[in-house]
């Protein structure tokens, strides 16, 4: 199994400014995923963050938008850059292991 | 196309009976994994169960099961003696192989409540 830990665990941010995510995992993996949760919905993968090449992102998320970075192994951000009211969401960053897949704690981000 | 559909938005049981959350799914891969996730009020993702696509038998996981019927794409969780503590959101995912990884994709979600 893997221990996944986020910082911040919570958030209130003004319009126009950008919030960094931490997620720090206590072995090493070469995937990570970053989720969101918009309320009431269901989850939506961002982009996968492979350790030494540029994150792999998904219809409708961009890099500009949401910069990743994945300097190690154990060990990742993202970034929700020019916020706006519609980015108010749950985002949580997850590992896989063959038959599982853990997620850490989440971070819930309000846009004031 | 929708790829993991959960037709129940929600659903209600009686504390100690068993129920059924519906999942059906739709890939051509023949290789693919399928999850369940519990989440609680308080946001937290909590695995329950997976079903690998080549597992011959029903995955169980103490009073969860998974009803996996390959033919009919379908991958029903299962709880059994349903406590209080069961309400919450829970969703079905799949795991899709793609070329240079995978990524795992997840239905709206099916919101249980638990009657005393």
């Amino acid at each position: 199994s893997a221990v996944i830990s986020q910082k911040p665990s919570r958030d209130i941010c003004q319009r126009g400014t950008s919030l960094t995510i931490q997620c720090q995992v206590d072995s090493q993996v070469t995937m990570m995923f970053w989720y969101r949760q918009q309320p009431g919905q269901s989850l939506t993968l961002i982009a996968t963050a492979n350790q030494g090449s540029e994150a792999t992102y998904e219809s409708g998320f961009v890099i500009d938008k949401f910069p990743i970075s994945r300097p190690n192994l154990t060990f990742s951000t993202l970034t929700v850059s020019n916020l706006s009211p519609e980015d108010s969401s749950i985002y949580l960053c997850s590992v896989e292991s063959p038959y599982e897949q853990y997620f850490g704690p989440g971070t819930r981000l309000t846009v004031t | 196309a929708q790829k993991i559909t959960q037709t129940q938005p929600g659903m209600f049981v009686q504390e100690k009976e068993a129920v059924t959350l519906d999942c059906t799914y739709d890939t051509s891969d023949q290789s693919y994994g399928l999850f369940w996730y519990k989440q609680p009020s308080s946001g937290e993702m909590i695995f329950l169960i997976y079903q690998g696509s080549y597992d011959e038998q029903n995955a169980t996981e103490g009073r969860y099961s998974l009803n996996f019927q390959k033919a009919r794409k379908s991958a029903n969780l299962v709880i059994s003696a349903s406590q209080l503590g069961d309400s919450a959101m829970y969703f079905c995912a799949m795991r899709e192989l793609y070329t240079g990884g995978f990524k795992t994709i997840f239905g709206a979600g099916t919101r249980l409540f638990v009657k005393a």
